[in-house]
């Protein structure tokens, strides 16, 4: 069974459109997030929540948008897809917020 | 500089010990971590050190972590091909939500 499972794995699409990737973590953990991984390998995370609650959110654009509906879920809408916003994507989930993370395999969005 | 900082790439021969280093800004966490991503795939937990120990070994891996000059380092004995990844170090930095990875340093392995 997948502890961390994200969907599509990977994701083809033109400038201004609105893509959604879903997440989903049967570990009942009660903290998930999202990374974004450049070109460069470098990891940066986007947002975190715990328990269906935003704890983090670290400078990203209003065009994403994440959403829990509950906290084995946590989903990413993107709006008016931009070039930049090319990069592989990583759902995790952990515990507690400073505890081991489980990745999920990453969503490879490409924007052309 | 940036709060977590790796060097980008290290090149070992096969049966050679790797050393990956990090050093990072701050940290209040209670653990500190090394993980792996092999090509095309997620990031998996390798190790962790608790930050009130100064070594930790697992079988042939190796973490030190100097607290003092907030300095972690990875050791690999008998590096094999399959050792060749990405290896990232991850660590709180002044949250409890936040967990900051590095980088990343390539860890090529040459039979």
């Amino acid at each position: 069974d997948t502890a961390v499972s994200q969907t599509p794995k990977y994701l083809v699409t033109q400038m201004g459109n609105d893509k959604s990737i879903k997440c989903e973590q049967n570990l009942g953990h009660d903290t998930m997030y999202w990374y974004k991984q450049d070109s460069k390998k470098f990891l940066k995370i986007m947002f975190s929540y715990n328990n269906k609650e935003l704890i983090i959110n670290e400078t990203v654009p209003n065009r994403f948008s994440p959403k829990s509906p509950d906290k084995a879920h946590l989903n990413l809408h993107i709006n008016s897809l931009e070039l930049g916003d090319s990069a592989v994507y990583f759902c995790a989930s952990s515990l507690r917020g400073d505890t081991e993370a489980f990745f999920g395999q990453g969503t490879r969005l490409t924007v052309v | 500089g940036e709060d977590v900082e790796q060097s980008l790439f290290l090149s070992v021969r096969e049966g050679d010990s790797s050393v990956i280093n990090c050093t990072y800004t701050d940290s209040s966490s209670t653990y500190l971590y090394w993980y792996k991503q092999e090509p095309g795939a997620g990031l998996q937990l390798l190790t962790y050190i608790f930050s009130n120990m100064d070594m930790k070994q697992d079988q042939r891996l190796t973490v030190l972590l100097n607290k003092k000059d907030k300095h972690l380092s990875l050791r690999i004995a008998d590096t094999q091909t399959g050792d060749s990844a990405i290896y990232f170090c991850a660590v709180n930095l002044g949250g409890y939500q936040k967990v900051t990875f590095g980088i990343g340093t390539k860890l090529q392995v040459i039979p």
